[in-house]
């Protein structure tokens, strides 16, 4: 079994305030890294899916960076708003197409 | 474009009872895949397939059967449910061919099951 951690396990910010979160797995039989957001009452959809070291990301205000050798990936949010509030989740895929997920962190943004 | 559809979204079963989660994707992807989700956990992966006809085991398979007879259908069987097996579970696809694409999941919208 496959250990993907994430953290902070939640976050409260306000409204204009950047954040970011982490997830760290293991540096061997690495293929690829996504990034999943997942609102309440609705299914994961995915933000990322980054495979080389040093890959960066962007979609908007969101972004994400990819290290493969130390095994991390942060993703970040520049000036949240409440509509950013769901949990985000990172999944590890490996040589063998299986996904191990972190257990998410989960952003409040208050107005 | 209906993506993944899961059934039931919700159920209630005795202990001891049986029961089939029903998945089907139109996308043509070739891989499908079991998760459940527990409070404070991440997503578990049960079983998952690579194509019709083939399947195996994820982290969590115990009490789990599955088959994959078609490319569009991924069916979880439950043959005798427990109280451990109360969870969401979700059903996933992606189409993965090394070079080609993200492979990213898509998701169905889950199914709550409780075992009492």
């Amino acid at each position: 079994i496959l250990n993907v951690e994430q953290s902070p396990q939640s976050l409260h910010v306000q409204e204009g305030d950047s954040t970011n979160f982490t997830c760290s797995f293991p540096s061997s039989n690495f293929y690829a890294l996504h990034w999943y957001r997942w609102e309440t009452a609705k299914s994961p959809e995915a933000l990322f899916v980054m495979t080389l070291n040093g890959d960066e990301k962007k979609k908007g205000r969101i972004s994400a960076t990819l290290n493969t050798k130390e095994g991390y990936s942060y993703l970040y949010i520049k000036g949240s708003q409440p509509e950013d509030s769901a949990t985000y989740l990172c999944a590890f895929r490996d040589n063998f197409n299986k996904f191990y997920f972190g257990s998410g962190t989960k952003l409040n943004v208050k107005p | 474009n209906a993506g993944v559809t899961q059934t039931p979204k919700f159920r209630i079963l005795k202990i001891g009872q049986s029961m089939t989660l029903q998945c089907t994707q139109d996308m043509n992807h070739n891989y499908m895949y079991w998760y459940r989700q527990d409070p404070g956990m991440g997503l578990k992966l049960i079983y998952y397939s690579v194509g019709a006809g083939i399947t195996d085991k994820g982290e969590v398979p115990n009490g789990y059967n599955v088959s994959r007879s078609t490319t569009e259908d991924f069916p979880l069987r439950l043959e005798l449910a427990a109280p451990s097996q109360t969870s969401v579970y979700f059903c996933a696809s992606s189409y993965l061919d090394r070079g080609r694409g993200t492979g990213e999941l898509f998701f169905g919208e889950g199914s709550r099951l409780t075992v009492l």
